[in-house]
């Protein structure tokens, strides 16, 4: 079946610093890429996609990119601030009449 | 307004005891999304509900679940002779019609003592 693998699983970095998470998925067949964050006793809450048509995505300081050829598509955090400490989740989806695959996820802590 | 609802936000039950948890989704959502996350891990996904169509429920790991959606609105997951191993965080997220995004709720919390 469908499956997403994310890395890392924990991530921790200085304050400023960029924060990579990367994901692959198996199914060719995907075309939507949502990234969720999840912050501690709170749902999953969606903070950027993209879609198969587009190599590239951004919104003030968080970027995705994709690479449908390789099937990896990665989240990038530019100048971090102690608010993105949160757990983040990368998924994959077929269509819209489908179910949502998710990653495994990755802790990201922002040191001060 | 309000957003996606679910109860109890926290049960404790012994083993072998039947459970039910309540999503009530945002008004007018019409897919609905059950999912279970284990302590650290992602998110599994358990059962999926679109309109008026056959649920997909490939997720479900075993006979003992199961979730039903009334009326198109609320939905319930229902998990018969609980085991440990079921101990996790339940989550429900709806999503309207020609909306790629999912809106979760907080969750339920259920540990099998």
């Amino acid at each position: 079946g469908e499956n997403v693998e994310q890395h890392p699983s924990t991530l921790s970095v200085q304050e400023g610093d960029s924060a990579v998470i990367k994901c692959t998925y198996s199914d060719s067949a995907s075309n939507y890429f949502p990234w969720y964050k999840q912050e501690l006793g709170k749902g999953p809450q969606l903070i950027i996609d993209i879609r198969s048509n587009v190599g590239e995505k951004k919104d003030q300081r968080i970027a995705v990119t994709l690479n449908k050829t390789a099937k990896h598509f990665s989240l990038h955090i530019t100048e971090t601030q102690p608010e993105d400490s949160a757990v983040y989740f990368c998924a994959a989806r077929k269509s819209s009449a489908s179910k949502i695959i998710f990653g495994s996820g990755t802790r990201l802590s922002i040191r001060p | 307004g309000a957003g996606v609802s679910q109860s109890p936000s926290n049960k404790v039950t012994e083993k072998g005891k039947d459970v039910e948890l309540r999503c009530d989704p945002i008004s007018g959502h019409t897919a609905l999304y059950w999912y279970r996350q284990s302590l650290g891990q992602g998110l599994e996904f358990l059962i999926y509900f679109q309109g008026n169509s056959a649920p997909d429920k490939s997720g479900l790991p075993s006979d003992r679940f199961s979730a039903e959606r009334t009326g198109g609105s609320v939905s319930t997951l229902t998990i018969q002779r609980t085991q440990q191993e079921d101990s996790a965080v339940y989550l429900c997220a709806s999503r309207p019609v020609g909306v790629n995004e999912q809106f979760f709720g907080p969750g339920t919390r259920l540990t099998v003592l």
